[in-house]
Parts: C-alpha cells; structure tokens; sequence
C-alpha cells in the first residue's frame, strides 16, 4: 500500500511556531487530513485540505499542500502547551476509499 | 452525542484464549474500521467494513477476524492471541456518501497485553 511518513517527534518552545510535515505517495488522493492525538484519548480530526487546494488557514492552524513533491505541512501559530499531543497526517484515496495514516509526529511544547 | 464507543478499555490475557473487543456507534455510519497504533509504526489498518455483510482485509489482518452483522457494531475477535497482537487499538466510524471530507470518528481506544 501507500506510505505517508512523517518525522517521528518535534519539541518546540510556548509562543514558537510548530511545522510538521509529511510526505505521501498517492498521487490521486482527493482529501489530506491532520488529526490530533491527545494523551490517552483516541484521534480528532483537526483539519483537512482538498487536493484542488494549496493553502487552508484556519484560525492558528495553517496547512500548506504541495502535489508536485506530495508535501503536506501543518503550521500551528503561537504554540500552546495545549497543543502537545501526537499529529497524524492521511490521506484518503477517493478510488478505494481507503484512507492511509502517516506514523505521526510526537509534538512537546516546552513551557 | 455522536460517539464510537469499544469495550474494554484495558484488557490483559494470555497467550491464545480467545477474545472479542466490541466496538458500536450511533451516526448510522456505513463505514467502520479497526486499527492497531504502535511506537514508530503509527496506525495501521487491519480490517475494515463497508456496509453491513461487507468486510475487507486492512493492511495487518493477520490473527484477527470481524463481523458486521448489524450497522452499528463491528466486533474485533482475537481467536488466538499471540503476544505480538500486543497493541493499543481503535476503533472508527465514517459515512461514504456525499462530497467529503469523510471525516472519520475514533473510540477511546483498547489497550490489550497478552502474556
């Protein structure tokens, strides 16, 4: 299947600007996603980006998407402690409505 | 309120005695599918359902089996447990109709050890 891969862990300072990035394969995926893990909770899904798209801003969140380099990033402004948890990206495949998960990014804000 | 819900939350048995994790939502979704997430490996799918009577293997499908015999449920069933099935694993729901985002909607989680 196809591989979305990501960095494994980020550390960034309170008020510093978090970028996490991710790389996947599919070249026809029509939905990339962000979701946001919390310690001991499941995945909410934090923000998506259509295909047709390069940029969606949302609040402090800004998700930047390249399709020639299959590069997808999440920009988080003015980073808080309450951001810390673990950030997976995905990617769904319209075709086979399939969606494959990335191995997420660890992000710990240091106070 | 929206929500998947799976039973156990923690669960810890021993090398094969069979178990069943279950897993039920309330959005009248068709779509429902289990995952196992571990350390640098992230999510991993292992079986997933379209509809009712409808399932397909996921990535790792090894070990486990499903059924969806009603809408709202989709049990995970560990005939034989191997401490390699040692994981955290969730559960999620999502509709396949419409335009998108088909935003998909996870359980709490189930943290199984097997000895």
């Amino acid at each position: 299947g196809e591989d979305v891969e990501q960095s494994l862990f980020l550390s960034v300072r309170e008020g510093d600007s978090s970028v996490i990035n991710c790389t996947y394969t599919d070249s026809s995926s029509t939905y990339l996603y962000w979701y946001k893990q919390e310690p001991g909770a499941g995945l909410q899904l934090l923000t998506y980006i259509f295909s047709n798209m390069d940029m969606k801003q949302d609040q402090r969140l800004t998700v930047l998407l390249n399709k020639k380099d299959k590069h997808l990033s999440l920009r988080i402004a003015d980073t808080q402690t309450g951001d810390s948890a673990i950030y997976f990206c995905a990617e769904h495949s319209g075709g086979y409505q399939k969606v494959t998960f990335g191995t997420g990014t660890k992000l710990q804000v240091i106070p | 309120e929206a929500q998947v819900t799976q039973n156990p939350r923690y669960l810890i048995t021993v090398t094969g005695k069979k178990l069943t994790v279950t897993c039920s939502q309330n959005m009248n979704h068709e779509y429902m599918s289990w995952y196992r997430q571990d350390p640098g490996l992230g999510l991993r799918q292992i079986y997933y359902s379209m509809n009712v009577e409808v399932t397909d293997k996921g990535d790792v499908p090894e070990g486990y089996k499903v059924s969806r015999k009603e809408k709202r449920n989709f049990p995970l069933i560990l005939e034989s447990p191997s401490p390699n099935q040692t994981s955290l694993y969730f559960c999620a729901s999502r509709s396949i109709t419409g335009q998108g985002p088909y935003e998909q909607y996870f359980g709490p989680g189930t943290r199984l050890t097997v000895t």
